[in-house]
């Protein structure tokens, strides 16, 4: 099993969906959650980071952490074609001095 | 803020000669570097983890010799692939953490290296 499973999609949405991108991952010692976007041909993109469990929103993305299940999700809301990207979950521990591990990443196609 | 560069965009080399791929944080300092392959469609595979001033650690499987990192300052990490192979084409994507932040880890745009 690998420490962080993401499924690669693609995952096709109209203009509009609200899109859930998940996680799961089985170290419990993980503390830090980030999503990352990243376009064909470009280097990811911080999206946004979360510590321990919780909500954080920022505009039409919100990104949830459910440790108890160790369970991750990327919310973006009125999805727009320029959102189709593939997403990546990172997450950190401080025993690997914070090297996040990644998940494969989804790729997501929003069509107009 | 929180930009990194990496030169060159892309290259193509032939077989045997060597090439060097640049990584800089434009707008801040970073105690540490790491440099990732990723092939089409896979994932990020982290390849070493480079602090200032220190020899890089590298990941399992990844060849030191071939593959000489080089941090020299708190903005500029180097990643030099050396006798190149077809089998090195692949996307380098270098980044760097903000000092004293653990999880602010940002990328470079990527390198597209082609070995004929």
């Amino acid at each position: 099993q690998k420490e962080v499973e993401q499924d690669p999609g693609p995952l096709s949405v109209p203009e509009g969906a609200i899109v859930s991108l998940n996680c799961t991952y089985s170290n419990s010692a993980f503390q830090y959650f980030m999503w990352y976007r990243q376009y064909s041909r470009k280097g990811p993109e911080l999206l946004m980071y979360t510590y321990s469990s919780g909500n954080k929103e920022d505009g039409r993305f919100t990104a949830q952490v459910d440790k108890s299940s160790k369970y991750i999700s990327l919310f973006i809301r009125d999805s727009q074609p320029s959102d189709s990207a593939t997403y990546l979950c990172a997450m950190s521990a401080p025993g690997g001095s914070y090297i996040p591990t990644f998940g494969r990443g989804t790729s997501l196609i929003v069509h107009p | 803020g929180a930009v990194v560069s990496q030169h060159p965009s892309w290259v193509i080399c032939k077989s045997g000669t060597s090439v060097k791929i640049e990584c800089r944080s434009l707008d801040f300092q970073a105690t540490t570097m790491f440099w990732y392959r990723q092939f089409p469609k896979q994932s990020l595979m982290l390849m070493a983890t480079s602090n200032e001033g220190s020899k890089a650690t590298y990941e399992q499987g990844v060849e030191k010799d071939k593959f000489l990192i080089n941090h020299a300052s708190l903005t500029l990490s180097t990643l030099t692939v050396t006798s190149a192979h077809p089998e090195d084409s692949s996307f380098y994507i270098c980044s760097a953490r903000v000092r004293g932040i653990a999880y602010e880890q940002y990328f470079g745009p990527g390198t597209r290296l082609t070995v004929t």
